[in-house]
C-alpha cells in the first residue's frame, strides 16, 4: 500500500550543527515531495518542496535531495538554530488529491 | 487575511454528542482536505473534496461526514462522539498538485 517512512523519529543536535532527516516512499507514481515544519501548538507549514524532475533544491540553510530510483528523499538543515526546534514532516503526493505524510521527526536544537 | 480558517479552535464535549467543525479558505483553491492529528502527532488524511465532489474517503467511521456547501467551505460533522475521537483536526486546501495550506487546527476533547 501507499506509505511514507521517516527517520529518525527524534533528533537532538547542538546549535550550529547540521540535521538530516530521511524519508522513503512506496508509490512510484509520487511526483511531488513537500516538507512541513510544525511548531508546538501551531499548524504545519511548508518549508521546502521538490518535484520528481529535480534532484536537489536549496533555500538558504535548508536543502532537499531526491533519489527517485531508490525512492528516497532527505531534508538537510545546516547551521541549526534553537528556532529550528519543531516537528518536521515529509510527504509524498500520490495523485491530484492525495498526499501521504510521514510520521514526523521531532527536532531539538540545544543552545 | 487568514488563508485557511477553522472554527472553533477548541471543542470540549461529552461522549455521544454530535458536533461540527467549520473550515473556510479564501485562496480560490479547488481541493480541500481534513486531517486528524493524534497524540503521537501522526497526520492522517480523512477526506478530500475537489469541486464539491468527494475524492477520497479513507477508512474512517461513517460517524464522520464532510459537507461542502461551496468550493470555499468544507465542514466536518461528527455523530455520536467517542473518546478516541479526541485529537486535533486540521483543514487544508491546495490547487492542482501544489502545496497544501493548513488551517490553525481544532482541538477536540471528548469527555
Amino acid at each position: 500500500g501507499e506509505n511514507v517512512e521517516q527517520h529518525p523519529s527524534t533528533l537532538s543536535v547542538q546549535e550550529g550543527d547540521s540535521a538530516v532527516i530521511k524519508c522513503t516512499y512506496s508509490d512510484s507514481a509520487s511526483n511531488y515531495f513537500p516538507w512541513y515544519k510544525q511548531e508546538l501548538g501551531k499548524r504545519p507549514q511548508l518549508i521546502i518542496d521538490i518535484r520528481s524532475n529535480v534532484g536537489e533544491k536549496k533555500d538558504q540553510r535548508i536543502a532537499v535531495t531526491l533519489n527517485k530510483t531508490a525512492k528516497h528523499f532527505s531534508l538537510h538543515i545546516t547551521e541549526t538554530q534553537p528556532e529550528d526546534s519543531a516537528v518536521y514532516f515529509c510527504a509524498a503526493r500520490i495523485s491530484y488529491d492525495k498526499v501521504i505524510f510521514g510520521p514526523g521527526t521531532s527536532l531539538s536544537v540545544i543552545p | 487575511d487568514t488563508a485557511v480558517s477553522q472554527t472553533p479552535k477548541y471543542l470540549v464535549t461529552q461522549m455521544g454528542n454530535d458536533k461540527s467543525i467549520k473550515c473556510e479558505q479564501n485562496l480560490g483553491h479547488d481541493t480541500m482536505y481534513w486531517y486528524k492529528q493524534d497524540s503521537k502527532k501522526f497526520l492522517k488524511i480523512m477526506f478530500s473534496y475537489n469541486n464539491k465532489e468527494l475524492i477520497i474517503n479513507e477508512t474512517v467511521p461513517n460517524r464522520f461526514s464532510p459537507k461542502s456547501p461551496d468550493k470555499a467551505h468544507l465542514n466536518l460533522h461528527i455523530n455520536s462522539l467517542e473518546l478516541g475521537d479526541s485529537a486535533v483536526y486540521f483543514c487544508a486546501s491546495s490547487q492542482f498538485e501544489n502545496e497544501q495550506f493548513f488551517g490553525p487546527g481544532t482541538r477536540l476533547t471528548v469527555l
